[in-house]
């Protein structure tokens, strides 16, 4: 079955780093994918998406381009901050042929970012 | 826009009670999915729902699990008798036609 996997966490960073979390997926169709975000004590957070190979998403200075060559989604942002401490869950949806709409997601990936 | 809106958001109940978790969906969105995370297991999809019908309930762990949508801008997620291993964060999400999913702040629920 589908099936999404991110590099494991803790990651740990200083502020202004250069973040990258790997994420790779494993999907029949042509998944829509997807990247949430989880502050301590709240719910997910829609972060960005892509619905199609080479489909660069962006949002608050963090970027992600579909690869379906490599079946990759990595998530990067150039300069992190500390109020970009979270939990960041990779996902895909398979909107294609079977097009049921659910989300798959990975374990997560913990980012901690220090001043 | 309010947003996914949950309720309780913590609850602390013992072992074999029931427990009731309410879910208010974005206006207009015709989807609306009940998941439940762990440290074990995750993020696992329950159930959900499309205009109101439940479409797959694959994901709910067994019967003492139960999920209703009486209309487009109500759901619970019941679960009776309560133990202690169901203890975990319940997430609410609905999205309008399959698109992006847009998640409740969850309910805490710990089983003593």
């Amino acid at each position: 079955g589908d099936s999404v996997t991110q590099m494991e966490g803790p990651v740990t960073l200083s502020e202004e780093a250069f973040l990258t979390i790997n994420c790779t997926y494993t999907a029949t169709g042509y998944p829509s994918l997807f990247w949430y975000v989880q502050y301590p004590g709240e719910g997910l957070q829609l972060l960005l998406k892509a619905t199609k190979a080479d489909d660069k998403g962006s949002n608050k200075g963090f970027e992600a381009t579909y690869r379906k060559e490599t079946t990759s989604f990595h998530l990067e942002k150039g300069s992190v901050q500390v109020s970009d401490s979270a939990v960041y869950f990779c996902a895909l949806s398979d909107r294609g042929s079977s097009n049921t709409g659910k989300l798959i997601f990975g374990q997560g990936t913990t980012l901690q970012v220090k001043p | 826009d309010a947003g996914v809106i949950q309720s309780p958001r913590h609850e602390v109940t013992e072992m074999g009670q029931e427990v009731t978790l309410r879910c208010k969906p974005i206006s207009g969105h015709d989807y609306l999915f009940w998941y439940r995370q762990t440290m074990m297991r995750g993020l696992e999809l329950l159930i959900y729902f499309n205009n109101n019908v439940p479409i797959d309930d694959s994901g709910m762990p067994e019967d003492r699990f139960s999920a209703k949508m009486p209309n487009a801008s109500f759901s619970t997620l019941k679960i009776q008798p309560s133990e202690p291993r169901d203890s975990a964060v319940y997430f609410c999400a609905s999205s309008f036609r399959l698109y992006e999913q847009y998640f409740g702040p969850g309910t805490r629920l710990t089983v003593t």
